[in-house]
C-alpha cells in the first residue's frame, strides 16, 4: 500500500529562524511528488518534484527530491508569521495518477 | 474560469439521512478526486475518476458512492450519513501534467 510519511507532526520556532519539513515515502508507480500549504482552507500548491537533485526555489521556500531514498524536503529561511500553516506531501501514482498525502506538519512561527 | 467549484460550503446532517455534495470545475480537465481530511490530519481519497463513465476507489470509500456522466461534474453521494463522516471534504481535479486544483471545500457535521 501507498504511503507518504512526514515528520515532525508539529514545530514551533520562531520568526526569523530556518525551518526543514521532511518527507518519506513508498509508492509502487512514483511519478511526482508535490507540496501545499494549507491555511484554515483548501491546499495551495508549492512545488511538483519529478527528478531526483534538482532543487525548486520559491522565495524563501526551497524544496529538493532524493528518489533513491525515496525523502523529500521542504526548506523555509528567515520564517514569518505569515508561513505558519500545515505544510502537506504528497505523492502522485503514475498508473492510477492519484494522490497519496501525508498527515501533514502543522508549523508555527512566533513573533 | 471558475476553477473548481463546490456546493454547499457547510451542512448539517443527521444521522441515517443523505445528501449529494456537488462539484464542478470549467478547466476540461479528466482526472477528479473527492478527498477528505479530518482535524489535524493529511487528505483521504474517498474515490476518483479518470475521465467521463469512470470512477474508482481511493483509501476511504466506504460509505460513499460516486458517478462521473459528464467531464465538469463529480457528484459525491452520502447514503446513511454517520458520525464518522464529520469531515471537511475537498475536490479536485487536474490534466496531466498539471497540478491539481482543489475547490474550497464542504464542511459537513454529522449528528
Amino acid at each position: 500500500e501507498d504511503k507518504v510519511v512526514q515528520s515532525p507532526l508539529s514545530l514551533v520556532v520562531h520568526e526569523g529562524d530556518t525551518v526543514t519539513l521532511n518527507c518519506s515515502y513508498e509508492v509502487t508507480n512514483f511519478r511526482s511528488l508535490l507540496w501545499y500549504k494549507q491555511e484554515k482552507k483548501a491546499p495551495t500548491f508549492l512545488f511538483m518534484l519529478t527528478s531526483s537533485g534538482i532543487e525548486k526555489k520559491s522565495g524563501r521556500l526551497s524544496s529538493i527530491l532524493d528518489k533513491k531514498e525515496l525523502f523529500s524536503i521542504l526548506n523555509i529561511t528567515a520564517t514569518q508569521t505569515g508561513d505558519s500553516a500545515v505544510y502537506l506531501c504528497a505523492v502522485r501514482d503514475a498508473r492510477a495518477q492519484k494522490l497519496v498525502f501525508g498527515q501533514g506538519t502543522r508549523l508555527t512561527i512566533n513573533p | 474560469n471558475a476553477g473548481v467549484t463546490q456546493t454547499p460550503k457547510f451542512r448539517i446532517l443527521k444521522i441515517g439521512q443523505s445528501m449529494t455534495l456537488q462539484c464542478a470545475q470549467d478547466m476540461n480537465h479528466n482526472y477528479m478526486y473527492w478527498y477528505r481530511q479530518d482535524p489535524g490530519m493529511g487528505l483521504k481519497l474517498i474515490y476518483y475518476s479518470v475521465g467521463a463513465g469512470i470512477t474508482d476507489k481511493g483509501e476511504v470509500p466506504n460509505g460513499y458512492n460516486v458517478s462521473r456522466s459528464t467531464t465538469e461534474d463529480f457528484p459525491l453521494r452520502l447514503e446513511l450519513a454517520a458520525p464518522s463522516q464529520t469531515s471537511v471534504y475537498f475536490c479536485a481535479s487536474f490534466r496531466d501534467p498539471e497540478t491539481q486544483y482543489f475547490g474550497p471545500g464542504t464542511r459537513l457535521l454529522v449528528l
